[in-house]
């Protein structure tokens, strides 16, 4: 079975600050790890994801994560907040089996402070 | 550039009625589901859908929820007897063939049940 833990509902940062998002992962089998974005009144818009290639990854609008397996983790970060980043993210697990179903975190909403 | 098409964004039934939320998927992707948000919660799996049947579905799609793809583009989820605690916004997803493909999210379909 997967799932993931996000720690932190909430998280406010000033702008131009360093972002910091908490994931941690259970799985039973390699898992692919996913951060996806919601942005008020919005679907989910995939940031970046993690697919047993390269440990830290790299996604859109300046955001990266990186997968821990000593730690179970997938945090991402993005070294300087901007006011555009303030939205729902989603951290999400899926594996090798059945139809790859994505299986979410609670979400952290990110506030961005001017 | 592709995308999931959800319709309608709104709908608001009355508790008992049935309802059919619409999906276009992205036209070559084989994988399709169904996901639900309740406001302030975290994105739960409803079900996937593959080669013309159910592969996956999670205790929360008992027999009221029903999907079908009655052609080759359209993908629906069917609530039978709606109930309060239905209210959510539903999102479908769909996903091509490769184990890392990441799924795409429609807008959502906001339903209220009053």
């Amino acid at each position: 079975a997967q799932s993931v833990t996000q720690l932190g509902s909430h998280v406010s940062v000033s702008e131009g600050a360093l972002v910091l998002l908490r994931c941690n992962y259970s799985s039973s089998v390699p898992p692919y790890l996913f951060w996806y974005v919601q942005y008020p009144n919005q679907g989910l818009q995939l940031l970046l994801k993690y697919t047993s290639a390269a440990t830290l990854v790299k996604g859109i609008n300046g955001f990266e994560a990186e997968f821990k397996k000593s730690e179970t983790s997938f945090h991402l970060t993005k070294p300087s907040a901007h006011m555009s980043d303030a939205a729902e993210y989603f951290c999400a697990v899926s594996a090798l089996s059945g139809a790859n179903n994505l299986f979410f975190g609670t979400g952290t909403r990110l506030t961005v402070i001017p | 550039e592709p995308e999931v098409t959800q319709t309608p964004s709104h709908q608001v039934t009355q508790m008992g009625q049935e309802v059919i939320l619409r999906c276009v998927p992205i036209s070559n992707h084989l994988y399709f589901y169904w996901y639900r948000q309740i406001l302030g919660q975290k994105v739960e799996f409803l079900v996937s859908f593959y080669n013309n049947e159910i592969s996956e579905k999670s205790e929360i799609f008992d027999d009221q929820f029903s999907v079908e793809r009655p052609d080759g583009s359209n993908f629906t989820l069917k609530i039978r007897s709606t109930k309060l605690e239905d209210s959510a916004m539903y999102f479908c997803a769909s996903r091509g063939v490769g184990e890392a493909t990441e799924a795409f999210f429609g807008q959502g379909t906001r339903l209220t049940v009053v």
